[in-house]
């Protein structure tokens, strides 16, 4: 089992839905990121949460620390959103344990 | 823009050669990271480097080594190149005194033929 798991794999969404991806993980975490990659590889930090939640624009990011689990949310989904959404904790020190990614399509 | 650029943006080198990749992370971050990423995976965490020490290295053989810099560059070394190595690699810098944001350089796309 890896120790931090995404769902779901791949999403397709109509511009305008609301879109929540999940992010599990089995240890204790000091931060938890959250991550966009568009294809070519470059990697966008989103969030980066120890508790609570962040909102930046559309994007809101949530950290449930006693269940181990964290959620991404898009509001009002456009086509530039399609891109891979990966998660990634931190435990200590500055090395982060990702998840496998998200692929996220949006059509217009 | 995220202040951490890498080289080459591509490279395509021979099985049995050896590569160097490049980073240089934001004036200040003491802190580098370097991940192997595979074509549809996530990142695997290679070593991380702090005031040019070596600091943890994830489960990757000793022919992957690497260097940080006073100037806050860093390299990425890999000997006997094997098929398998073909990957995105990424690195990725922080300032330990600051928060646990982390900074990510665009990648080098590495064939291995």
């Amino acid at each position: 089992k890896n120790e931090v798991e995404q769902s779901p794999q791949n999403l397709t969404a109509q511009e305008g839905e609301f879109i929540t991806i999940n992010c599990s993980y089995s240890v204790g975490i000091s931060a938890l990121h959250w991550l966009q990659q568009h294809p070519g590889g470059g990697i966008v930090s989103l969030f980066m949460l120890s508790s609570g939640k962040k909102k930046h624009g559309r994007l809101i990011a949530t950290i449930n620390i006693q269940e181990k689990h964290s959620s991404l949310h898009i509001t009002a989904s456009h086509p530039r959103d399609s891109a891979v959404y990966i998660c990634a904790f931190q435990t200590s020190g500055s090395r982060l344990t990702f998840g496998e990614g998200t692929q996220l399509t949006v059509n217009p | 823009e995220t202040g951490v650029t890498q080289s080459p943006t591509h490279l395509i080198k021979t099985r049995g050669q050896q590569v160097t990749l490049r980073c240089s992370s934001q004036s200040g971050h003491n802190t580098v990271s370097w991940y192997q990423q595979a074509l549809g995976q996530g990142p695997q965490f290679i070593f991380q480097y702090y005031r040019e020490e070596e600091n943890g290295r994830g489960n990757f053989p000793p022919r992957f080594s690497g260097l940080q810099f006073p100037n806050y560059s860093s390299e990425l070394n890999v000997n006997a190149l094997e098929l398998d190595d073909s990957a995105l690699y990424l690195c990725a810098s922080r300032d330990t005194t600051g928060s646990y944001e982390q900074y990510f350089g665009p990648g080098t796309r590495l064939t291995v033929t």
